[in-house]
C-alpha cells in the first residue's frame, strides 16, 4: 500500500522557519512527482509547491515563492518542506500528495497531514 | 477567490442525483489540461474520487461520475446517500500559474 507520512508541524513565531519531511512507502518514490498543498482552518485546499520525480524540476505557488523551498532524497524516499520567513496566513494543516506522473500530472495519494501554526 | 469556480454548496435527498460544476478559464480547463475530482470527509485528508476527467479509481462506487467539457467540468452523484456528505474539490493545472489550482471546495448536504 501506498502509504506518505508527514512530520515536522509545529508551533513557530511569525518571521520563524520550519522543515516538513513527508516519509513515503509502498511504490517506488523517484518515478513520481510530489506536492506539498495546504489547507488554513476552515478553508478549502491551496496547492503549495510541487517537484518531478528527480527533483530537478520545482514550481511554486505565488503565495509562498522566494520564502518556501521544495526538496526531496530519493534514496531516503522522502519529500521536504523547508518554510522561511513565516506568517500567520501560513498557518494550516500541510498534506503531501504523490503524483500520477513524475511529472505534474495531478495527485492520488495524500498523507494525513501536520500542523503548522504560525503565532506569536 | 479560486481559479477554478465551484458553487459552495449542493443539497439532495437520499437516493437523488446531485451534481457539482466547476468552471475554469483558457489557461487550465480551457486548454485541456485533465480535471480531478477529491472528496474529503469532516476530519480527513483529501481523496482522490475522479482522475483524468471520468476516470474512478480501484474502490470507487459507480455513483460517482466525471465530465469534461470546453472550460467547465462536472461531478455527479446518482443515488445519493448519508456517507457522501463531504467536501468536494476540483483540480487541474494552469499553464499561466505554472501549477496546480483547486476550487473553493463544494459542501454536499444529504438531507
Amino acid at each position: 500500500d501506498v502509504q506518505l507520512l508527514e512530520s515536522g508541524g509545529h508551533l513557530v513565531q511569525p518571521g520563524g522557519s520550519l522543515r516538513l519531511s513527508c516519509a513515503a512507502s509502498g511504490f517506488t518514490f523517484s518515478s513520481y512527482a510530489m506536492s506539498w498543498v495546504r489547507q488554513a482552518p476552515g478553508k478549502g485546499l491551496e496547492w503549495v509547491s510541487g517537484i518531478s520525480g528527480s527533483g530537478t524540476s520545482t514550481y511554486y505557488a505565488d503565495s509562498v515563492k522566494g520564502r518556501f523551498t521544495i526538496s526531496r532524497d530519493n534514496s531516503k524516499d522522502t519529500l521536504y518542506l523547508l518554510m522561511n520567513s513565516l506568517r500567520a496566513e501560513d498557518t494550516a494543516i500541510y498534506y503531501c500528495a504523490k503524483d500520477r506522473g513524475s511529472l505534474l500530472i495531478g495527485l492520488d495519494v495524500w498523507g494525513q497531514g501536520t500542523t503548522v501554526t504560525v503565532s506569536s | 477567490q479560486s481559479v477554478l469556480t465551484q458553487p459552495p454548496s449542493v443539497s439532495g435527498a437520499p437516493g437523488q442525483r446531485v451534481t457539482i460544476s466547476c468552471t475554469g478559464s483558457s489557461s487550465n480547463i480551457g486548454a485541456g489540461y485533465d480535471v480531478h475530482w477529491f472528496q474529503q470527509l469532516p476530519g480527513t485528508a483529501p481523496k482522490l474520487l475522479i482522475y483524468g476527467n471520468s476516470n474512478r479509481p480501484s474502490g470507487v462506487p459507480d455513483r460517482f461520475s466525471g465530465s469534461k467539457s470546453g472550460t467547465s467540468a462536472s461531478l455527479a452523484i446518482t443515488g445519493l446517500q448519508a456517507e457522501d456528505e463531504a467536501d468536494y474539490y476540483c483540480q487541474s493545472y494552469d499553464s499561466r500559474l505554472s501549477g496546480y489550482v483547486f476550487g473553493i471546495g463544494t459542501k454536499v448536504t444529504v438531507l
